[in-house]
């Protein structure tokens, strides 16, 4: 069954500092992995997207990496903004059917 | 500007009442879908249209139909067999999103 799984569920964390947030898949056959960032009561954004091919992806302060072979991707945040505070979504894109199996979410709460 | 519109950004339903979400893209593109998210879950497909004059149940489309007569316009109706409307309905074409619809049922 196509699953993703985020980690953790929620985290709070000081402005200024870093974090970093996990996706686990066991989609196939794989065609992309994208990062999303959800603002309450708002539609998501696309922060980065990764084929199978690639390791990493910069956007800004936002940095996302992919490992195919163990089916891992992880969003690390620089610097965190209080404007950071949002839903943050891992969907992966399943070859030749342009469907998507979206995770559950990381809910990131920034605190002054 | 580009992009995709979603309206209303807040709609009530009466019980036994079908209502019609509306979505429009400007971005020319042929797949367009629609997405329900409900809180602690993932966003879960409800229709798609790969082209005009076709579209695909997705995995909850029970409660739910849609019409593909233009490229640009894939509005949802929410039925009165879908017995727990109350949710976040997102419009999507290829990976972007609209701004979402907010559904309650009063």
């Amino acid at each position: 069954k196509n699953q993703v799984e985020q980690s953790p569920q929620s985290l709070i964390i000081l402005e200024g500092k870093n974090c970093t947030l996990q996706c686990n898949y066991t989609v196939s056959p794989f065609s992309n992995l994208r990062w999303y960032k959800q603002d309450t009561g708002r539609g998501p954004v696309s922060l980065t997207i990764m084929t199978f091919s690639e390791n990493t992806k910069s956007n800004g302060r936002y940095t996302a990496t992919l490992d195919a072979d163990t089916k891992q991707s992880s969003l690390h945040i620089t610097a965190s903004q209080l404007s950071d505070s949002a839903s943050y979504i891992c969907v992966v894109s399943v070859t030749g059917f342009q469907k998507l199996v979206f995770g559950t979410g990381t809910r990131l709460l920034v605190s002054p | 500007d580009g992009g995709i519109t979603q309206s209303p950004k807040y709609l009530f339903r009466k019980e036994g009442q079908n209502v019609t979400l509306s979505c429009e893209q400007n971005l020319n593109h042929d797949a367009m879908y629609w997405y329900r998210q409900d809180p602690g879950q993932g966003l879960r497909l409800i229709y798609y249209s790969q082209i005009v004059n076709d579209f695909q149940k997705g995995d909850i489309a029970e409660g739910y139909s849609v019409s593909r007569e233009k490229k640009e316009s894939f509005p949802l109706t929410v039925t009165s067999a879908q017995k727990n409307p109350t949710a976040f309905y997102l419009c999507a074409s290829k990976a972007f999103f609209g701004q979402g619809t907010r559904l309650t049922v009063v």
